[in-house]
């Protein structure tokens, strides 16, 4: 089925290890975003990008790297996991007007 | 002050009621788009408008662009309803990012 893909569902990390998540898109969309969802708060942008080979900075970035070396993926890394990153994240892409797009969501619990 | 504020945060209506959630914004926007999260699901995106009213099925989203308002009502409710119902706005830029409100949960016993 056409849409977002993350990749994994659910990860528990050890305090100081590192990982990457992995969002892919069919749709052809050039722009996409990592948000972070906590309880209690609105969704909040990581980073995104407007397109393959480009990267910027959202509102919480600090702690995060993002990559999007091909278009149809965007990867979230993490160097050195921590307790305050525990969140589900959600990746999402858009056409850059109506077509907005989410991904299924990345439960993460960093212990 | 959030930039989108969502009333009320919580919501519980017996099935068959008309359901109303309202989003105020304070800044200057170009879409506002409503979306739907089940508990431990994903996000899916409900409407998107820019001006006046929409309807999909029971589901129908007015915006206000003058009073930065809107509401998403849902008729003749049912419990597959229940969900958080989530206000984003974009306000406008060539990165088109959502600036989102807190949600609300609405529960709809049967």
């Amino acid at each position: 089925n056409a849409g977002v893909t993350q990749t994994p569902k659910f990860r528990v990390l050890k305090t100081g290890q590192s990982m990457t998540l992995l969002c892919a898109q069919d749709m052809n969309h050039e722009y996409m975003y990592w948000y972070r969802q906590d309880p209690g708060m609105g969704l909040r942008l990581i980073h995104y990008s407007v397109g393959e080979g480009t990267t910027a900075k959202g509102e919480v970035p600090d702690g995060y790297n993002v990559s999007r070396l091909k278009k149809q993926n965007f990867l979230l890394g993490l160097e050195s996991a921590a307790p305050s990153q525990t969140s589900v994240y959600f990746c999402a892409s858009s056409t850059g007007g109506p077509g907005y797009t989410f991904g299924s969501g990345t439960r993460l619990t960093v212990v | 002050k959030n930039e989108v504020e969502q009333s009320p945060q919580n919501l519980t209506a017996q099935e068959g009621e008309f359901i109303t959630i309202n989003c105020s914004y304070s800044v200057g926007i170009s879409a506002l788009h409503w979306l739907q999260q089940h508990p431990g699901g994903g996000i899916v995106s409900l409407f998107m408008l820019s001006s006046g009213k929409k309807k999909h099925g029971r589901l129908i989203a007015t915006i206000n662009i003058q009073e930065k308002h809107s509401s998403l009502h849902i008729t003749a409710s049912h419990p597959r309803d229940s969900a958080v119902y989530i206000c984003a706005v974009n306000s406008g830029g060539s990165n088109y990012k959502l600036t989102f409100g807190k949600g609300t949960l609405l529960t709809v016993n049967p």
